[in-house]
């Protein structure tokens, strides 16, 4: 099942603006990650906020976390075209032992115009 | 420093013909591994993961297959491939505590099945 689904599905803004990004999750999680795709290629990680964080920063990154609405949100400020790229959130759950597994959601198709 | 290489990078093979995927990592020791498949404009979707040697975790049932003959090697098989694994397939690593860790993700494999 989908542990993450984001919103919007897509965005399109301008360079210079900022862009939000949310995810939802169903289950419980350790952590909810952030990942960058360029299209073609494979997923960057980007981030990673743990259950018992509520906000971190990397760079331009913004990333916030709600355990109690089970949602989760990524703030890209002063965006660049160069930041065009499908995001991805996924919940890092644990089964137990080693054996965790990240759950990912569909993705928001982020453009961003020169 | 890690890397992760899979390889081919296109594929385009007809119905019931065989598949053979290779991902193999470097720098690092006993990682977890993982398939993955991207179906277009979609999330992604856990196909096998991997602890150790010989040992493989199957998330979905299908007419796929995974092994892990060394430590850092991982390849998907088929014996015969259906229209509906067409999809991007997606190598990755972790290390230990893997819910708790970033996935790293190889360039992925466009597969076509005609």
């Amino acid at each position: 099942s989908q542990q993450g689904e984001e919103d919007p599905q897509a965005l399109s803004i301008q360079e210079g603006e900022n862009a939000t990004m949310n995810c939802s999750y169903k289950t419980s999680i350790n952590n909810l990650q952030w990942y960058r795709q360029n299209s073609g290629r494979g997923l960057v990680h980007l981030i990673l906020i743990r259950s018992n964080e509520r906000e971190k920063h990397s760079g331009r990154l913004r990333v916030t976390l709600d355990t109690s609405k089970k949602s989760s949100s990524l703030l890209i400020t002063a965006s660049r075209a160069a930041d065009t790229a499908s995001y991805f959130c996924a919940g890092g759950v644990n089964y137990g032992g080693s054996q965790g597994n990240l759950i990912f959601g569909k993705g928001t198709k982020l453009s961003v115009k020169p | 420093s890690q890397t992760i290489h899979q390889w081919p990078a296109t594929l385009v093979q007809p119905v019931g013909s065989p598949l053979s995927l290779e991902c193999t990592v470097e720098g690092t020791s006993n990682p977890n591994l993982y398939w993955y498949r991207q179906a277009a404009g979609r999330g992604l979707q856990l196909l096998f993961y991997s602890v150790g040697i010989g040992q493989i975790s199957s998330e979905v049932p299908q007419n796929l297959s995974a092994s892990r003959p060394q430590d850092r090697q991982f390849i998907l098989s088929s014996k015969k491939l259906l229209l509906s694994d067409s999809g991007f397939y997606l190598c990755a690593w972790t290390g230990r505590a893997a819910y708790n860790s970033p996935l790293h993700f190889g360039n992925g494999t466009r597969l076509t099945v005609t």
